[in-house]
This record gives C-alpha cells, structure tokens and sequence, in this order.
C-alpha cells in the first residue's frame, strides 16, 4: 500500500516564475492538506481540500492556489515565485478531514534563485 | 505571532533514560494537540495525540500529557532507543478537523 507520494522531490526555478507542485494521497483517504516548512521551522498550514474544494485556508498570499481531482489527488500552484518561497512543500492526506489519520509525503523540496 | 512554541532546539538523552520534550501554546481554543516525529529526508509520521478533554494519553513508551491552566504539554519517551533520535514537532488544532498550527520542533539525540 503507497503511501502519501509527491512530485517533483526537488526543483530549481528562479524568481518570477510559476511551479506546480503535485501529491498523490495514500490509498482511502479523501482530504488533502499542503504545508509549507521553511528551513528551521515547522510547517505552517497552506489550505486544504475535500470533496475537491477549497475548505481550510493559512495565512498565504492569493499567489497560492491549489487543486483537488476526482481521485483525490491535489496540486499546489505558487505563482510569481519570491526568494522567501524557497522550502520544503509537505502534502498529507487524511480520511474525511480527520488530523488523527493525517499522513505526510516526503515532501517537495523548492528553492527560488 | 508563534502560538506554538518548543522553546528547546536540542535534547540529548542517554539511551534507556527518560526524554522529555516540551511544548507551550498560547491560543485558548486549541483543543486538539498532536506529537509528530520527523527524520531526514521524510515527511513527518504521527505519534500521538489528546484532546483537551483528557490531561493525559499513552501509546507504549509515548506518554503525552496536558496541561490546560498552564497551557502546556508535554511527550515523554521510556525508555528512550537510537531510534529516536529525531526532529520531534507538537501542533495544536481546533477540532479534530481543523488546520494544525505547529511548533519550530525539538530535536531529540538518544547517546548510547
């Protein structure tokens, strides 16, 4: 049974530029939830999405949007790339909105030059 | 506004000793609180979690306990293994449902 999976493991793009960022939840869950974890930090909430909307959002400026398909799997689209957007991207993914079987992927890993 | 905060970056235990990670929130509707264990090049994996109802939880060697007039918690490990040795990160929530609001992490080295 795969678990959470997400692509790209890491990326280069330079400031200015879009990137999309995809994860594939583990197998049952419904719900997708992206994280942001900037380098000494703990990850801090983007939103997350059920039944393929929008249902939680964190403080993140429009620039970051995301997507839920029918399958379940999600994307997150950063626009107008900054320096400050260099991180590591978590996605979990749970069963119906429930944080106790919350499972992270490995994460994708982002830096803005 | 950090409303989760592990004010201790390290922790080094000897392997079969007690460790003792620490955690401090300031948001009063937290009800929900979580302990993730994170090791290089992974995602973070759940350990165990309580709500406010409760003022302690155990799951094996993990014992979380809850401190609600103090706003505090913390995770205790017996005994404590190598394999601990990890980035240890509390988050609190609202509601089993909610976005989790995590802390700058803890990172544990259990020394044989």
């Amino acid at each position: 049974d795969a678990g959470v999976t997400q692509s790209p493991t890491h990326l280069i793009k330079t400031r200015g530029q879009q990137v999309t960022l995809r994860c594939s939840p583990k197998s049952g869950h419904d719900t997708v939830s992206w994280y942001q974890q900037a380098l000494g930090q703990g990850p801090q909430f983007i939103f997350q999405y059920y039944e393929e909307e929008e249902r939680q959002r964190g403080n993140f400026p429009d620039r970051f949007s995301g997507h839920q398909f029918p399958n379940y799997s999600s994307e997150l689209n950063v626009n107008a790339l900054l320096l400050g957007d260099s991180a590591l991207y978590l996605c979990a993914s749970s069963l119906d909105r429930r944080v106790e079987t919350q499972y992270f992927g490995p994460g994708t890993r982002l830096l803005v030059l | 506004d950090q409303q989760v905060k592990q004010n201790s970056p390290s922790l080094s235990v000897q392997e079969g000793r007690i460790s003792i990670l620490n955690c401090d929130y300031t948001n009063s509707m937290f009800d929900y609180f979580l302990w993730y264990k994170k090791y290089p090049a992974e995602g973070p994996t759940f350990l165990i979690s309580i709500s406010s109802i409760k003022d302690k939880n155990e799951d094996g060697r993990f014992t979380v306990f809850l401190n609600k007039s103090a706003k505090h918690l913390s995770l205790h490990i017996v005994p404590s293994q190598p394999g601990d040795s990890a980035v240890y990160f509390c988050a609190a929530g609202t509601g089993t449902a909610s976005k989790l609001t995590f802390g700058t992490g803890t990172r544990l080295q259990v020394t044989l």
